[in-house]
């Protein structure tokens, strides 16, 4: 079974800081996905970055990056220079690479709501 | 490119009344679909995937169904509703293909459902 903890339930951060949003997971699977996710108040779900788990490096999209650290089972999302609208709920989610039917489903942590400051 | 509708964005229902909500995909093909539910504050539950027409997975036991009709249609049903089928419920597709892990989900606006 998949799990992810994702222990900051809220967070304020001054703008055009950077911020740091807390992810770790749990699975027996040897390979697999980790995602980040934006949820804003109008509720759709933005996927916003991919990290596999062999991949050597860390994953960027542009404000967007992951601090992947496999031994420690962790995989925080980073955004830089903050702005008022990355204002939302965001979630870290993981999907297994096994060859078992469903083997497409995410499994979804709390989430934490991040509130920029101006 | 593919693009994801959902309606309806809200519905008011009554307790014991039945329930339609229907997800549709456009410009892919074979598709895996899932509804999900979110509670008020909280993360997603999956109730629902399909990796095909016709083929779906519950999750969790509840008073929910689901069909898929056609490839790209996925309708999410109950006969009789109850006070805690409140939520928000999200419908997404991926690309098929086991192993294709780095391929995200896209979710659609979502159904705002309330029960009284």
């Amino acid at each position: 079974a998949q799990k992810i903890t994702q222990t900051q339930p809220g967070m304020f951060v001054q703008e055009k800081e950077a911020v740091t949003l807390d992810c770790t997971y749990d699975t027996s699977d040897q390979s697999y996905g980790l995602f980040w996710y934006k949820q804003p108040s109008s509720g759709e779900m933005i996927f916003l970055i991919y990290q596999g788990s062999y991949d050597e490096q860390n994953a960027t999209e542009g404000r967007y990056s992951l601090n992947f650290q496999k031994a420690r089972k962790s995989a925080n999302l980073v955004i830089s220079a903050s702005q008022l609208g990355d204002s939302a709920m965001y979630f870290c989610a993981m999907r297994g690479m096994t060859t078992n039917f469903g083997n497409e489903k995410l499994t979804f942590g709390t989430g934490t709501r991040l509130t920029i400051i101006p | 490119s593919q693009t994801i509708h959902q309606w309806p964005a809200t519905l008011v229902q009554p307790v014991g009344s039945p329930l339609s909500l229907e997800c549709t995909v456009e410009g892919t093909s074979n598709p895996n679909l899932y509804w999900y539910r979110q509670a008020a504050g909280r993360g997603l539950q999956l109730l629902f995937y399909s990796v095909g027409i016709g083929q779906i997975s519950s999750e969790v036991p509840q008073n929910l169904s689901a069909s898929r009709p056609q490839d790209r249609q996925f309708i999410l049903s109950s006969k009789k509703l109850l006070l805690s089928d409140s939520g928000f419920y999200l419908c997404a597709w991926s690309e098929t293909g086991a192993g294709d892990s780095n391929q995200p989900q896209h979710f659609g606006d979502g159904t705002r459902l309330s029960i009284l």
